[in-house]
């Protein structure tokens, strides 16, 4: 079975500084990709970074990287200079390619704060 | 406007009452999802159908209906709600692109009471 473990509930960053997210997942499909999405306290999912299981870099956003580890099966996220609007809790999830549901693995979420 | 719609915003309902959730979309997916978002939690699965005719169950479908009235909506029913299902509810849409993982949409979510 697939799972998605975030093991910070809450992070503190400061402003114009970068922070790590944390995420590992379990998979035995041999394809599959890792998003993360972003849900401010109005409580809308925004997509943010997408990275494929055979990608041969780590993907990047503007000023979201992905830290991709295959081996360690971790897909942490990376937020650089951040900004008050960060402020938000942020989800890893995963999905098979290929699968025959397609849909979204979440994990719990982290809730980042940032300190001005 | 906005591409994934979701009726009502929301709602608050008595125990025992039928509701009705609505998502209407016009990026012209044929798969969507029903998901449940409870306080604290990341999203569980609810139902989701890849077109008119197929409909399946997620991880949590217990208590829940839907229906795919068309291409672009896609409802989600409570019979007979119970308090333990106040949550918010998310409508996704997505489709399936060669060789690669896909975006979801959702929609703006409904954020549901029962009392």
């Amino acid at each position: 079975a697939q799972k998605i473990t975030q093991t910070q509930p809450g992070m503190f960053v400061q402003e114009k500084e970068a922070v790590t997210l944390d995420c590992t997942y379990d998979t035995s499909d041999p394809s599959y990709g890792l998003f993360w999405y972003k849900q401010p306290s109005s409580g809308e999912m925004i997509f943010l970074i997408y990275q494929g299981s055979y990608d041969q870099q780590n993907a990047t956003e503007g000023r979201y990287s992905l830290n991709f580890q295959k081996a360690r099966k971790s897909a942490n996220l990376v937020i650089s200079a951040s900004q008050l609007g960060d402020s938000a809790m942020y989800f890893c999830a995963m999905r098979s390619i290929g699968g025959s549901q397609g849909n979204l693995i979440f994990g719990k979420g982290t809730k980042l704060s940032v300190k001005p | 406007d906005a591409d994934v719609t979701q009726t009502p915003r929301n709602r608050i309902t008595k125990t025992g009452k039928r509701i009705m959730l609505e998502c209407s979309q016009t990026k012209g997916h044929d798969r969507m999802y029903w998901y449940r978002q409870d306080p604290g939690l990341g999203l569980q699965l609810i139902y989701y159908s890849f077109d008119v005719k197929d409909i399946n169950k997620g991880e949590i479908s217990d208590g829940y209906s839907v229906s795919r009235q068309a291409q672009a909506k896609f409802s989600l029913s409570l019979e007979s709600a119970i308090p333990n299902q106040t949550a918010l509810y998310f409508c996704a849409t997505s489709e399936l692109t060669t060789g690669s993982a896909y975006e979801q949409y959702f929609g703006p979510g409904t954020r549901l009471t029962v009392t």
